[in-house]
């Protein structure tokens, strides 16, 4: 079974400082996909990126990019200059497409609290 | 303004007492979950539509219903509700159709609880 693993329950970070949160997944498949989200203290869930495996090169959106490591099966998340604005939960998340039946399920990690000081 | 809106927002609700927890998509998606929250367990899947009248379980479904007669609407169905299941629930959708993006559109949540 898939698993994702938070290894870093809190964080934080100045204000305008690059900070990397942790991702780790098992899984024995080779096509699959993976995302991080955002929970800000409003609860909302808001897609911050998203990475699929066969695509090699990494992610990018405007502050956040990931360094996606295949082998290592490593998701990270970096936010550079970070800004108040980005304290939240940030959760990662597994999916994997079942071939046969063309179901999918999503599989989330425990989440890491970050909270950016000003 | 596309949009998942779930209703109500907060329930409070007595052990046995049998609830719905709606959730609405406007944006034609094919592809429909419910999670509950807690803290320290991150989001778990409790069950999952296909399409229309395809729906299939997650890692956590004992103690809930659902049905997708409509493509629009995903109702969340606690028959006979227990302390245990007090938590934030979350309704999403995703395009589906068995093509990326997959990424999933989430509703504000609801917070439940059982006494």
């Amino acid at each position: 079974a898939q698993t994702v693993t938070q290894s870093q329950p809190e964080m934080s970070v100045q204000e305008a400082e690059t900070v990397t949160l942790s991702c780790t997944y098992d899984t024995s498949e080779n096509n699959y996909y993976l995302f991080w989200y955002k929970q800000p203290p409003s609860r909302q869930m808001i897609l911050v990126i998203r990475q699929e495996a066969y695509k090699q090169q990494n992610a990018t959106e405007n502050r956040f990019s990931v360094n996606f490591q295949k082998a290592a099966k490593s998701f990270s998340l970096k936010i550079s200059d970070s800004q108040l604005g980005d304290t939240a939960m940030y959760f990662c998340a597994f999916m994997k497409p079942r071939r046969t039946s063309g179901t999918y399920k999503y599989i989330f990690g425990t989440g890491t609290r970050l909270k950016v000081l000003a | 303004e596309a949009q998942v809106t779930q209703n109500p927002r907060y329930l409070i609700t007595v052990t046995g007492k049998k609830l719905t927890v709606t959730c609405s998509q406007n944006m034609n998606h094919e592809y429909m979950s419910w999670y509950r929250q807690d803290p320290g367990l991150g989001l778990r899947q409790i069950y999952y539509s296909m399409n229309v009248e395809v729906t299939d379980k997650g890692d956590v479904p004992e103690g809930y219903k659902v049905s997708r007669k409509e493509k629009r609407n995903f109702p969340l169905i606690l028959e006979s509700p227990s302390p245990n299941q007090t938590s934030l629930y979350f309704c999403a959708s995703s395009p589906g159709g068995g093509g990326f993006p997959y990424e999933q559109y989430f509703g504000p949540g609801t917070r439940l609880t059982v006494t």
